[in-house]
């Protein structure tokens, strides 16, 4: 079955640097998302992205944060100057249609030190 | 912001008996409910889904039950195997189809052999 595929599957960085998480959706998905799970609380919409723009985002999606959509494969959640209470799983998702339903990937552990 | 929640952290189930997991919702606008799976270091996996107007939908060994009235959803699973255990999240969204999911905190089931 096809997935989606994030990297790195863990990262490490200093507070106040920038990240860049990678995502490749499925090659057909025209839906893409980004979901986030802080260490034992729920999962969390942040962003999600259509026709090459964004269509509705969370407040945790603040100025900090931003998306991409570079090529016609990756799918990159950029986050400017990270803080200590971004440290979560980050989990990108996409489906092929608005109705459809919903494959994620398996995540990528970003750890702020 | 507990919109969806799951109010057992675990569960523990006899091979071949039934898993009975709970989610109670608070937002009466809730319109599609959902339940994914989750292994370790992957990404949740749709399970099973139903929609308002429905207080029941069955698929093989998994039933989700809706009381609207009661705010309240459950999946049984039957008969429990034990590639069953895993985390169990629900989640609303407002209509089919909508971008942002709500997520419960999630159920973690093991089957005993």
């Amino acid at each position: 079955e096809p997935e989606v595929t994030q990297t790195p599957s863990h990262q490490v960085t200093q507070m106040g640097q920038e990240v860049i998480l990678r995502c490749v959706p499925i090659s057909n998905h025209l839906y893409f998302y980004w979901y986030r799970q802080i260490l034992g609380q729920k999962v969390e919409f942040l962003v999600s992205f259509y026709n090459n723009e964004i269509s509705e985002k969370s407040e945790i999606f603040d100025d900090q944060f931003s998306v991409e959509r570079p090529d016609g494969s990756n799918f990159t959640l950029k986050i400017r100057s990270t803080k200590l209470e971004d440290s979560a799983m980050y989990f990108c998702a996409s489906k092929e249609g608005i109705n459809e339903k919903l494959f994620f990937g398996s995540g990528t552990q970003l750890s702020v030190l | 912001d507990q919109q969806v929640k799951q109010n057992s952290p675990s569960l523990s189930v006899q091979e071949g008996r039934i898993s009975i997991l709970n989610c109670d919702y608070t937002n009466s606008m809730f319109d599609y409910f959902l339940w994914y799976k989750k292994y370790p270091a992957e990404g949740p996996t749709f399970l099973i889904s139903i929609s308002s107007i429905k207080d029941k939908n069955e698929d093989g060994r998994f039933t989700v039950f809706l009381n609207k009235s009661a705010k309240h959803l459950s999946l049984h699973i039957v008969p429990s195997q034990p590639g069953d255990s895993a985390v169990y999240f629900c989640a609303a969204t407002l209509q089919t189809g909508a971008n942002n999911l709500f997520f419960g905190t999630g159920t973690r089931l093991t089957i005993i052999p």
